[in-house]
């Protein structure tokens, strides 16, 4: 299996833009989330979603931010308009159900002007 | 307020030598512990784990001890290696379908 991967590895921006970060999961998985690393916040949970439910959205920093999972291999992060304190590296993880352990993605590290 | 603290920014220790990293929570409903190991531009990787119902785990060179009293675990690694230089991150949960916690991560520098 590839793992799970994510697109795109940097992108940079400027603030006021849409930004689109993706995930595809390890197929079989039926969890995914998304974290997002700062140096003052660590890692922290903005989403999760059990077989393509959303079902825990409150580390979701602000309206601003939306994600979505149409399907079992696919979600997508969305910052709508981005803002420099948005910049930061996105994880996407993924389980399978009655696991604890999550494997991660190699993040998307986001700039924002 | 975090529930999952790692109050050592950073660790340096020579190699061959114990490396101790220290993990301390405060949920009382966390059942099970992980450590996850991360190299600089790649996601973190798992690394160890212990269940509550454990006070050790051992695989190979790491080692976690869970002290659930003192609400207390410790990652130790032993000989250290330049390899083991990264960041590491303690997480916790409570089992069942619920995310992973994770501390703020201590970055370990093994010089040789």
């Amino acid at each position: 299996d590839a793992g799970v991967i994510q697109s795109p590895r940097h992108e940079v921006t400027e603030m006021g833009q849409e930004v689109t970060l993706r995930c595809k999961p390890i197929s079989g998985h039926n969890s995914l989330f998304w974290y997002r690393q700062t140096m003052m916040r660590g890692l922290e949970l903005l989403i999760y979603f059990n077989n393509n439910v959303p079902i825990d959205d409150s580390g979701m920093p602000e309206d601003r931010f939306s994600a979505k999972m149409p399907n079992a291999s696919f979600s997508t992060l969305k910052i709508q308009p981005s803002e420099p304190r948005d910049s930061a590296v996105y994880f996407c993880a993924s389980r399978s159900s009655g696991a604890n352990v999550l494997t991660f993605g190699a993040g998307s590290r986001l700039t924002v002007l | 307020d975090q529930q999952v603290k790692q109050n050592s920014p950073s660790l340096s220790v020579q190699e061959g030598r114990i490396s101790i990293l220290n993990c301390d929570y405060t949920n009382s409903m966390f059942d099970y512990f992980l450590w996850y190991k991360k190299y600089p531009a790649e996601g973190p990787t798992f690394l160890i784990s212990i269940s509550s119902i454990k006070d050790k785990n051992e695989d190979g060179r790491f080692t976690v001890f869970l002290n659930k009293s003192a609400k207390h675990l410790s990652l130790h690694i032993v000989p250290s290696q330049p390899g083991d230089s990264a960041v590491y991150f303690c997480a916790a949960t409570p089992s069942g379908n619920t995310p992973l916690v994770f501390g703020k991560g201590t970055r370990l520098s093994v010089i040789a």
